[in-house]
């Protein structure tokens, strides 16, 4: 699987759209990119994936680059719940597939 | 979460000892997996089954066993092996999506050795 470079940490103002960067350079056009989020203590969460097209949910939105070596992920109205870890992951898409998450970006979302 | 169900949420052992941790979904999965997560680093896979009654090593699989007897369970023994299992545990499922599918998480079970 392509290896992931995201910033150690990130703040963001409550209510701001929170940007989050992803650098993905050496990926695949068979490789997905997924994003994850882990509040402290509990199991990963969630967030959402693509392959080339941008895609929205009602979490999040992700942009793609048409190149595919970036990508970044959009909290659009940032509360302090969303204060995480993200992780974001590029790997094969298909049944069974090892997730391997990195160090990842922990996000502070500031009142 | 969602689904997915790890117990207990703390567990304590004694060196030397084995423990098993417990892993349940009710998603109708095919697939589970079991990671390692390490403070402030990221996860490790360490065991995943595809099906019922078949399992495959991931990346850190020396000291620990897994079974799958039933679709729902997947149970994760910590053996005496292990060298450093203070650790927090996570187990996943996932779906057969076709092109692509994916993990969802239990809310983890954190080890500690004495």
């Amino acid at each position: 699987d392509a290896k992931t470079t995201q910033p150690t940490s990130m703040d963001c103002a409550e209510g701001r759209a929170a940007n989050l960067p992803c650098n993905h350079s050496t990926i695949s056009g068979n490789e997905y990119v997924y994003w994850y989020r882990q509040i402290h203590s509990q199991g990963p969460q969630y967030i959402i994936h693509g392959l080339k097209n941008n895609e929205t949910n009602e979490m999040a939105s992700l942009i793609i680059t048409e190149d595919r070596k970036s990508s970044t992920l959009i909290l659009p109205h940032a509360t302090l719940r969303d204060t995480a870890v993200y992780y974001c992951i590029v790997r094969v898409g298909g049944y069974g597939q090892n997730f391997v998450f990195g160090p990842g970006t922990r996000l502070s979302v500031l009142p | 979460d969602g689904g997915i169900t790890q117990s207990p949420k703390y567990l304590f052992r004694k060196e030397g000892q084995n423990v098993t941790l417990s892993c349940e979904q009710n998603l109708n999965h095919d697939a589970m997996y079991w990671y390692r997560q390490d403070p402030g680093q990221g996860l490790r896979l360490i065991y995943y089954s595809q099906i019922v009654n078949d399992f495959q090593k991931g990346d850190i699989a020396e000291g620990y066993s897994v079974s799958r007897e039933k679709k729902e369970s997947f149970p994760l023994t910590v053996t005496s092996a292990q060298k450093n299992p203070t650790a927090f545990y996570l187990c996943a499922s996932s779906a057969d999506r076709g092109l692509t599918d994916t993990q969802y998480f239990g809310p983890g079970t954190r080890l500690t050795v004495l």
